[in-house]
């Protein structure tokens, strides 16, 4: 059980475009979902935080007009970049709990790399 | 000083020995740990969650918690190759987590 995939698993684009990332969570009702970003040899940076209906929760310093994200159902979320550059290139895993006091279940993660 | 700290090794042991990997917090009042195991290129995994002072085990994996200390710990026995990757430790604030750069394992034949 607890399974979460995110698709696409890598992604390439050219800079200006925008990118959707989609994550769901396949045998649990997901109330809240979390996007968390990675760059080499760094640690998971939380971005945002969702739960179903509601806006999202940025962390500080991320832009909430570059890094849209919906949770529009309780098995998916999506991240848009919006108007990509090079140094959003980086992995993007989300995760998702079937409550605030649940363990987070990860997905396999996004590879984006912007040219 | 960081929330969640971690020594990033590479911390070596040989195949067959105990593994131990530490991780230091900074916000007494936290309340649930946990490990993940990420391979490289890949997502984390979750390997154990700890919520009360003393050991939790689960078939080779025991994690220790000491709240006053603000220490958790993680032993992996009989470590094998394949349990060469980044384990990380995580504290939750909030709804989210909070991880730290991780320790690079590596278990050698």
């Amino acid at each position: 059980g607890a399974v979460v995939s995110q698709h696409p698993s890598r992604v390439i684009c050219k800079s200006g475009t925008s990118v959707k990332i989609e994550c769901r969570s396949l045998d649990f009702q997901a109330t809240t979902m979390f996007w968390y970003r990675q760059f080499p040899k760094q640690s998971l940076m939380l971005m945002a935080t969702s739960n179903e209906g509601s806006k999202a929760t940025y962390e500080q310093g991320v832009e909430k007009d570059k890094f849209l994200i919906n949770h529009a159902s309780l098995t998916l979320s999506t991240l848009t970049v919006t108007s990509a550059h090079p140094e959003d290139s980086s992995f993007y895993i989300c995760s998702a709990s079937p409550g605030l006091a649940y363990e987070q279940y990860f997905g396999p993660g996004t590879r984006l790399t912007v040219t | 000083q960081k929330e969640v700290e971690q020594n990033s090794g590479p911390l070596s042991v040989p195949e067959g020995a105990i593994a131990s990997l530490n991780c230091t917090y900074s916000d007494r009042g936290s309340q649930s740990f946990f490990w993940y195991r990420q391979y490289s290129g890949k997502s984390p995994e979750l390997i154990m969650s700890i919520y009360s002072n003393g050991d939790k085990e689960d078939g080779r994996f025991t994690a220790q918690l000491n709240k006053a200390s603000q220490y958790v710990s993680l032993l992996i026995r009989d470590s094998q190759p394949s349990d060469s990757a980044t384990y990380l430790c995580a504290v939750r604030k909030g709804y989210a987590l909070n991880f730290g750069k991780g320790t690079s394992l590596l278990v050698t034949p």
